[in-house]
């Protein structure tokens, strides 16, 4: 079975200060992990995804996760926060075969001026 | 590519009523996803399709809910009569499972936000 926790449902960072969005995943087998950020009104975009090649994955607009199998952790991280940041991240955990997609419940990120 | 297209982008019915929502997935995809997105349940794998063929459907909430997909370019997910805690946001969402392998990443439609009073 297959489960994955965002630890906080709320971030607010200030414009260039670093983002950390914190994510725990249970697998019984090796997962798939992605990070999908969603933006008001709108759907789901993929921003990075953790496939065992390389346990720390950049994506797009500066963000990464690190995969830490002792931790069971895939933690999203960013240098320095854009207001255009401001948006809601979902940590994904899939079965090996890609197709039974789990969503966390979602961080709503804010960013302040 | 133009992406996944949903329509209606909003769908206000009342309770009892048929709504049928539409997607098109990406050409070329092989596989398509309907998800449910509510603040209580956060976004939820309703059915999926390989080859327009369903493959798991165990997240279809009850026999109101039914889901087509008659070709590899359109789906439909039906709910038959409406009520009022059927009211969300419906995304689809396709990718490819091909020659890239098993990891890919699903693009996902704008969603259709449907309420049923």
């Amino acid at each position: 079975a297959q489960s994955v926790t965002q630890l906080d449902s709320h971030v607010s960072v200030s414009e260039g200060t670093p983002v950390l969005l914190r994510c725990n995943y249970s697998s019984s087998y090796s997962p798939s992990l992605f990070w999908y950020v969603q933006h008001p009104n709108k759907g789901l975009q993929l921003l990075l995804k953790y496939t065992s090649a390389a346990t720390l994955v950049k994506g797009i607009n500066g963000f990464e996760a690190e995969f830490k199998k002792s931790e069971t952790s895939f933690h999203l991280t960013k240098p320095s926060a854009h207001m255009s940041d401001a948006a809601e991240y979902f940590c994904v955990v899939s079965d090996p075969g890609g197709f039974k997609t789990i969503f966390g419940a979602g961080t709503r990120l804010f960013v302040k001026a | 590519d133009a992406g996944v297209i949903q329509s209606p982008r909003h769908e206000v019915t009342e309770m009892g009523q048929e709504v049928t929502l539409r997607c098109k997935p990406i050409s070329g995809h092989d596989y398509l996803f309907w998800y449910r997105q509510t603040m209580m349940r956060g976004l939820e794998l309703l059915i999926y399709f390989n080859n327009n063929v369903p493959i798991d459907d165990s997240g279809m909430p009850e026999d109101r809910f039914s889901a087509k997909m008659p070709n590899a370019s359109f789906s439909t997910l039906k709910i038959q009569p409406s009520e009022p805690r059927d009211s969300a946001v419906y995304f689809c969402a396709s990718n490819l499972r091909g020659l890239a392998g098993p990891f890919n990443e699903q693009f996902f439609g704008p969603g259709t936000r449907l309420t049923v009073l």
